[in-house]
């Protein structure tokens, strides 16, 4: 079965560069959620999309961004890197979360800024 | 608002002696419920989820949990750990019927020893 799909897989950038993690959720799913988590911390979430459209937000700095574009796939722009962003971005897709329905995650991005 | 509390940062076990990690939960909404495992270096994957049809609910290697109302509980139990259980654990709340952030726990960690 298809599973959520998050690419690249590792990534490495220096300071002050930007980054673009991306994320293909299984198909017909309307929902994608962005997380960030640190090395020994539980995910932190950073922001969701529904169809689209942002459906909540989380802490995610200002410097990054995203969007869901109309395929559903969807893109976490990070700008002006620092040491701190250096983390697994996980991304996961869901239809509209609530009962009997689940959030699926892909493997995840390892970002690694330097 | 939404959270959730695991108990225990690290839990271990011997093999074959039975787990326990514990979870509550408050919300102001009815929850949706799911434990997620992550092993070293890879993804989120789904355990178990809890709806309404039943409180005790079975997941996948083994692993079960019971939704207790009352207590806003939703603890984490297998039988016989296995070496292969060791991992961390997150517990994981959500609303019903929105399409809204996942709250993470802070994770447990499972240590299996011979």
């Amino acid at each position: 079965a298809a599973g959520v799909i998050q690419s690249p897989r590792h990534l490495i950038k220096e300071k002050r560069e930007t980054a673009t993690l991306k994320c293909y959720p299984i198909p017909r799913h309307d929902t994608v959620y962005w997380y960030q988590q640190g090395p020994g911390q539980d995910p932190q979430f950073l922001i969701s999309f529904y169809e689209k459209m942002q459906s909540d937000k989380g802490s995610i700095p200002d410097r990054f961004s995203a969007q869901q574009f109309s395929d559903y796939h969807s893109e976490l722009n990070m700008s002006s890197l620092e040491l701190g962003d250096s983390a697994l971005y996980f991304c996961a897709s869901s239809l509209a979360v609530g009962f009997d329905t689940e959030a699926f995650f892909g493997q995840g991005t390892r970002l690694t800024v330097v | 608002a939404q959270s959730v509390t695991q108990l225990d940062s690290h839990v271990s076990v011997s093999e074959g002696t039975p787990v326990l990690l514990r979870c509550n939960y408050s919300s102001s909404y009815s929850p949706s419920l799911f434990w997620y495992v992550q092993h070293p270096n890879k993804g989120l994957q789904l355990l178990l989820k809890y709806t309404s049809a039943a409180t005790l609910v079975k997941g996948i290697n083994g692993f079960e949990a019971e939704f207790k109302k009352s207590e806003t509980s939703f603890h984490l139990t297998k039988p016989s750990a296995h070496m292969s259980d060791a991992a961390e654990y997150f517990c994981v709340v959500t609303y019903t019927g929105t399409a809204s952030k996942l709250t993470f726990g802070t994770g447990t960690r499972l240590q299996v020893t011979l």
